[in-house]
Order: structure tokens, then sequence, then C-alpha cells
């Protein structure tokens, strides 16, 4: 079945450090992969996506590169703010029309 | 803008009641979706539905139904709510292509709900 891991959090970062985190699927065929955020008391929203293999979605700061041969999809950002603290997570969609999240990983940027 | 909204952010429920979450999105969305997240599981879909009166049930759909009258909305029914049923619910929209996969989810703001 389809199914995405994440790295546990919460991930405690100081502004402006590097930010990476990680993301491993496992699917048949060829998934969409996407990251998305959720900031404290809203709902979710698509941060970034890629298609097909080797893409690479990139938004706000953050990319991804859809990584087929180590089924990995990393979320990294060179410089972080304290305004991007929230929860992020990795997902995947493929045949049948459901997206398939990972746990999520709390982001904490300390000032 | 697509905007799907979720009738109420908190709502505090006794066990037994019958609970109704509504949402209802503006984009003249097919596909629609009920999810649970719960701290380290993320995000589980109850029950998603692609037409009018469509249903097909997701990974956890067990005491939980759905209704969809309206292509505008879709609620999400506990028919005896029960204290392990204490979570967010979120709401989402997708419109229906040709490549479904490689369309994102619009998600609302979601509901917490709490079963006393």
């Amino acid at each position: 079945g389809n199914s995405v891991t994440q790295m546990e959090g919460p991930v405690t970062l100081s502004e402006e450090a590097f930010l990476t985190i990680n993301c491993t699927y496992t699917a048949t065929g060829y998934p969409s992969l996407f990251w998305y955020v959720q900031y404290p008391g809203e709902g979710l929203q698509l941060l970034l996506k890629a298609t097909k293999a080797d893409d690479k979605g990139s938004n706000k700061g953050f990319e991804a590169t859809y990584r087929k041969e180590t089924t990995s999809f990393h979320l990294e950002k060179g410089s972080v703010q304290v305004s991007d603290s929230a929860v992020y997570f990795c997902a995947l969609r493929n045949w049948g029309n459901k997206l398939v999240f990972g746990a999520g990983t709390i982001l904490r940027v300390k000032s | 803008d697509v905007k799907v909204t979720q009738s109420s952010r908190y709502l505090v429920k006794r066990t037994g009641e019958k609970v109704f979450l509504e949402c209802v999105q503006d984009m003249d969305h097919e596909n629609m979706f009920w999810y649970r997240q719960d701290p380290g599981l993320g995000l589980r879909l109850i029950y998603f539905s692609y037409d009018v009166k469509m249903k097909e049930k997701g990974d956890i759909p067990e005491g939980y139904s759905v209704s969809r009258e309206k292509k505008e909305r879709f609620s999400l029914i506990l028919e005896s709510a029960s204290t392990n049923q204490t979570s967010m619910y979120l709401c989402a929209s997708s419109p229906r292509v040709r490549r479904e996969r490689y369309v994102s989810l619009h998600f609302g703001n979601g509901t917490r709900l709490t079963v006393t």
C-alpha cells in the first residue's frame, strides 16, 4: 500500500538556521508528492509539490526534490524565520484519489 | 481563491449525542473529503465523495457516516459520539480532472471536537 514516513519532531532551530525535514514514501507506480504546512489554529495549506521523478517543488524559500531512487522528498530551507514555526506534513497522492499523509513534523524557530 | 468553510471551529458534545459537522466549498469541486487529525498520527481519511449522493469509505470509517445532498456541501455525522472521537476534523475538496493525482486538496480550518 501507500505510506509516508516523516522525521519525528519537534525540530527546534534558531532563526537563520538551515532546515531539513526528511520524508520517505512507499508506493506503487508514480505518485505525486506534496508538502503541506499548518500554522497554529489553521487548516493545511499547500506549500509545494512535485509530480514526477527529479522534479523540484519550491515556494517561499522552501524546496523539495522528488527522488525516485531513494523514494524521498525531503523539505529544505536555507534560512528559517520565526514565522516558519508550524507543523509540516509530507503527503502522496496516487491512483484512487486519496491523499496519504505522514505523521507531521513540528518546527519551532527561536529568535 | 478556493474557500472551504467548516461551520464550527470548536464543538463540545456529550457521549451518545448525534453530531453533525458541516463543510461547504465554493469552487464547484466534485471531490470532497473528511479527515481526522491526531498528534503523531497525521491525517487519516474517514470518508470521501466524488459526486452528489456518492460516498466511499476511507481508512477509518467506523463510527461515522456522511451525507452529500448538494455538490457544495459535505456533512460528517457521528451517530453516537464517543470520547475516542475527540479530535480535529478537517474537510477538503478538489476538482475532478483527468489525472487527479497531480492535484492538491484545499482544506478548511478544521473543527476541534471534544466529546465528554
